[in-house]
């Protein structure tokens, strides 16, 4: 069965940076695009951007261009995000999820919770 | 951004009962509305695609319906499982916008 394991929890200090992993199993990860979404209380759910693991390519919401860089291993099958310059804002859970042949997102992560604190 | 205007925010229903929530485009999305569920605690999970087609393994009692900018799931005969916030979702342009969210609960 399709599963996306995320890394875990983590805690960074205002003007860092992190690196959140996803890793496939279950399917061909050259095969599906992966999508990054941000979930906040006040704000709901975002979408970050999406990577085709077998080009690498990326397209961005312009909202995090510059505040998000998405990379794959495809040695690995492992997704990556990786959050700069972060601010209390940007405290929130991180998914990833698989796009499906149907444009839309057939399977989650579990979720990455980041929180920005000093 | 198309802005997708989920109504009612929250949501209380009996078991057995049935239930609709709406989500408004900011303009016309030509179906390309997804649904998600999303129980405690738990990650968002994909019910309906294309406006009214079911995924995979859930459940008849969920239905989708709609076009242009507006849209609607239903779900039939409420069960203690379906308490969950939903989302709807438009793919039709980027950025892929979501609604704010139906928490919907048991009376």
């Amino acid at each position: 069965q399709v599963q996306l394991q995320q890394s875990g929890a983590e805690l960074v200090k205002p003007g860092t940076s992190v690196k959140l992993s996803c890793k496939a199993s279950g399917y061909t990860f050259t095969s599906n695009h992966m999508n990054w979404i941000k979930q906040t209380t006040g704000q709901g759910l975002e979408w970050i951007g999406i990577i085709n693991p077998g080009s690498g390519g990326t397209s961005y919401n312009v909202k995090f261009k510059g505040k998000a860089t998405l990379t794959v291993d495809k040695s690995s099958s492992t997704a990556f995000m990786q959050l700069s310059s972060l601010t209390p804002e940007d405290s929130a859970v991180y998914y990833c999820a698989r796009l499906s042949g149907h444009y839309v997102m057939d399977a989650w992560g579990q979720g990455a919770s980041v929180t920005v604190s000093s | 951004d198309i802005q997708m205007t989920q109504s009612p925010a929250s949501l209380s229903a009996s078991l057995g009962e049935t239930v609709t929530i709406e989500c408004l485009a900011s303009e016309d999305i030509y179906s390309n509305l997804a649904w998600y569920q999303q129980k405690p605690g738990k990650s968002p999970q994909l019910l309906i695609y294309y406006a009214n087609s079911l995924n995979d393994g859930v459940p008849s009692r969920f239905s989708g319906s709609g076009s242009g900018t507006q849209y609607s799931l239903k779900i039939n005969s409420l069960q203690s499982e379906d308490v969950s916030i939903y989302f709807c979702q438009q793919n039709y342009d980027s950025p892929w916008t979501f609604g704010g969210g139906t928490k919907l609960e048991l009376k």
